[in-house]
């Protein structure tokens, strides 16, 4: 089975800074790798699909990139909004969340 | 706009099965370029995809859970459904059903149910 290792598992940030977030697989999965936004007491919502391609309607400051084994979700500039648990996912694994919080 | 509702009980006693249906309103369970998935969280923790089916009733099972769980397409409903038997107080989870779809990379899961907590206790 393929793991996937998310980090870090918690992050603070201020608004306006850039955030990165990592997803790391232990074996080669191309570019099959999505990112979503978790909400406390929400439904995940998709932000990236297929590494880097965003998904209608997600703010453009969000992007991801990588591919193989290494992959990064940026939040260019923080908005209050985003402060939330993040997840990467691999066809049935996901990471284990990266909570972003205020500082 | 594509919508999913999970509907079923609230409480499971262990040992017995746990049954969950997903109304999907807004689309079609029959489309060819989608799988229909059921991902659980439990309180506090992560995301855990449970599995898919397509259309054609072909399923794709987690293999930690592959033993104890059935799905099930319903066209004429335009519902899927979860069934996971000898529930134990470990499968006490909200659990999501969402739409994958098949034809784009990564194969995201890009609609989600609002979720529903299903508690296993006696």
């Amino acid at each position: 089975d393929i793991q996937m290792t998310q980090s870090p598992s918690s992050l603070s940030a201020s608004v306006g800074d850039r955030v990165t977030i990592t997803c790391r697989a232990s074996q080669s999965i191309i570019n099959y790798l999505n990112w979503y936004q978790q909400k406390p007491g929400k439904a995940p919502k998709l932000l990236i699909y297929g590494a880097s391609s965003l998904q209608s309607g997600v703010p453009s400051r969000f992007s991801g990139s990588g591919s193989g084994t290494d992959f990064t979700l940026t939040i260019s500039s923080l908005q209050p909004e985003d402060f939330a648990t993040y997840y990467c996912q691999q066809s049935f694994t996901f990471g284990q969340g990266t909570k972003l919080e205020i500082k | 706009q594509v919508q999913l509702q999970e509907s079923g009980p609230g409480l499971v006693k262990p040992s017995e099965t746990l049954s969950l249906t997903c109304t999907v309103s807004g689309g079609s369970v029959s489309s060819g370029s989608y799988y229909w998935s059921w991902i659980r969280q439990p309180p506090g923790e992560g995301l855990e995809l449970i599995g898919y089916i397509y259309d054609s009733g072909s399923a794709n099972y987690s293999p930690s859970l592959k033993s104890r769980v059935t799905m099930s397409v319903h066209m004429s409903k335009n519902q899927f459904s979860l069934m996971l038997s000898s529930v134990t107080a470990a499968d006490t989870a909200v659990y999501y059903c969402a739409r994958g779809t098949s034809t784009i990379g990564g194969r995201p899961l890009d609609y989600w149910g609002q979720g529903t907590l299903v508690t296993v206790s006696s």
